[in-house]
């Protein structure tokens, strides 16, 4: 079965740490991982794309790496924010199941001051 | 407007009662998908349209539940005979190209239906 898991379910970190959140997938034939935010009440956010093909993405303060081999892939905040404060999810476009993304159940953030 | 639109963005309704809900993708975006996200579930995926192409109903929970997406544009879910079970958002995505693309999936801010 074909699924992705996110830890920790929830973080908490003061203002100007850097901080890694985990995603872990199943299966290794993917197409790509998209990482999201979802702030309270809204919708999802799309903040970065890595293809299969691909180790890393960087937009920003955020980076996002992929080892497809170990079914891994990390986002990386740097200097974190109370605007950072949001549920992040990672999805996952598994080759066998192409017509949708896979999600796991997010990492609930919160930036302290 | 630039980004994906829904509406309602709330809707209430009696159990048993039939229910519309309504997409606006991205202009030019050909895919279109339905997930549906309730607590204790998470994120589920509902329906896929890609252009003229027969949509994917793999994840559509029961016969009660369909979908159209009219001149490869704005799409509805309808929700027949509905049940306390429905209450969950119902979140659209667009993406510029679907399967077998690397096109990002960009979401609506939902509808929050809850049944009575």
């Amino acid at each position: 079965k074909q699924e992705v898991t996110q830890i920790p379910a929830a973080l908490s970190v003061p203002e100007g740490e850097n901080l890694v959140l985990n995603c872990s997938f199943t299966d290794s034939a993917i197409y790509n991982l998209q990482w999201f935010r979802q702030d309270p009440g809204k919708g999802l956010t799309s903040l970065l794309l890595i293809q299969s093909s691909q180790r890393e993405q960087t937009s920003g303060r955020l980076n996002a790496s992929l080892d497809k081999s170990s079914g891994r892939s990390t986002l990386y905040i740097a200097a974190s924010q109370p605007g950072d404060s949001a549920t992040y999810l990672c999805a996952v476009r598994f080759t066998g199941t192409a017509s949708k993304l896979t999600f796991g159940t997010g990492t609930r953030l919160q930036v302290t001051l | 407007g630039a980004g994906v639109s829904q509406s309602p963005s709330n809707k209430v309704t009696e159990k048993g009662k039939d229910v519309e809900l309504r997409c606006d993708p991205i202009s030019g975006h050909t895919a279109l998908y339905w997930y549906r996200q309730s607590l204790g579930q998470g994120l589920e995926f509902l329906i896929y349209f890609q252009g003229n192409s027969a949509p994917d109903k793999s994840g559509l929970p029961s016969d009660r539940f369909s979908a159209e997406r009219t001149g490869g544009s704005v799409s509805t879910l309808t929700i027949q005979r509905t049940q306390q079970e429905d209450s969950a958002v119902y979140l659209c995505a667009s993406s510029l190209r679907g399967v077998g693309s690397n096109q990002p999936q960009h979401f609506g801010d939902g509808t929050r239906l809850s049944i009575l």
